[in-house]
């Protein structure tokens, strides 16, 4: 059974790096594509990026400017990078497996990132 | 904002019918698949329809999606109480390659 888990730190200071993991097993990231997506409070969900088992990357052009998603190369993990953080990018982040034209089929559960001082 | 539109909100009796639409352009929804998302509040997404019309292993025939033009539709039949919670479509954008969400829709089951 496929199970996606995110980590990382829950408070972010405005200015500084996102950095979340998404730990994958049940399966080895060698297909498919590796979602980040993120839903502020009582908003609707909005797509970050993503990346290929071959690497291969794509981006919400809203966020390219400041967002990195990398595959490693263990190839048990993906991560996300997100700089230059505003109270704008306080949201709960889950990362997702599949492409769009199949749906994201697995989720993990999210994690809560606040972005304050 | 988003450059799918939901309605907000929609209600039905139990054992009712419900339809969900979703509206988008040219370079979304009349030209890719769409996909549709179930979420109860304080949970992950779970996918419902993937492939514009397929339903995944384990999702009840009662869950139906169609598209005509730029515009996509999630039919719930026979409306059940564990069927409330916040709908959302998802496609891919050719022109702006990016994947995109519809706002959300909530469902009460009245």
């Amino acid at each position: 059974q496929v199970h996606l888990q995110e980590s990382g730190p829950g408070l972010v200071k405005p200015s500084e790096t996102l950095s979340l993991t998404c730990t994958v097993s049940g399966v080895l990231i060698s297909r498919s594509f590796w979602n980040w997506i993120r839903q502020p409070a009582g908003k609707g969900l909005e797509w970050i990026g993503r990346v290929s088992h071959s690497g291969t990357t794509n981006y919400s052009p809203s966020l390219e400017s400041r967002v990195t998603v990398s595959l490693d190369t263990s190839k048990t993990h993906f991560t996300l990078r997100l700089n230059s953080v505003t109270a704008a990018d306080t949201a709960v982040y889950y990362c997702a497996r599949g492409p769009w034209a199949s749906g994201m089929d697995v989720w993990g559960q999210g994690t809560t990132v606040t972005v304050s001082s | 904002q988003s450059l799918l539109t939901q309605p907000p909100s929609v209600s039905a009796a139990p054992g009712q019918k419900v339809t969900i639409s979703c509206s988008g352009s040219s370079s979304n929804i009349e030209t890719n698949p769409v996909s549709w998302y179930h979420q109860f509040p304080g949970a992950a997404p779970k996918l419902l329809i993937y492939d514009t019309n397929k339903r995944p292993s384990g999702i009840p025939d009662r869950f139906s999606g169609s598209k005509s033009g730029a515009s996509a539709t999630l039919v719930i039949t026979g409306l059940q109480t564990g069927d409330e919670g916040d709908y959302s479509c998802g496609v891919w954008d050719t022109s702006l390659s990016t994947g995109l969400f519809g706002g959300g829709t909530k469902l009460t089951v009245l």
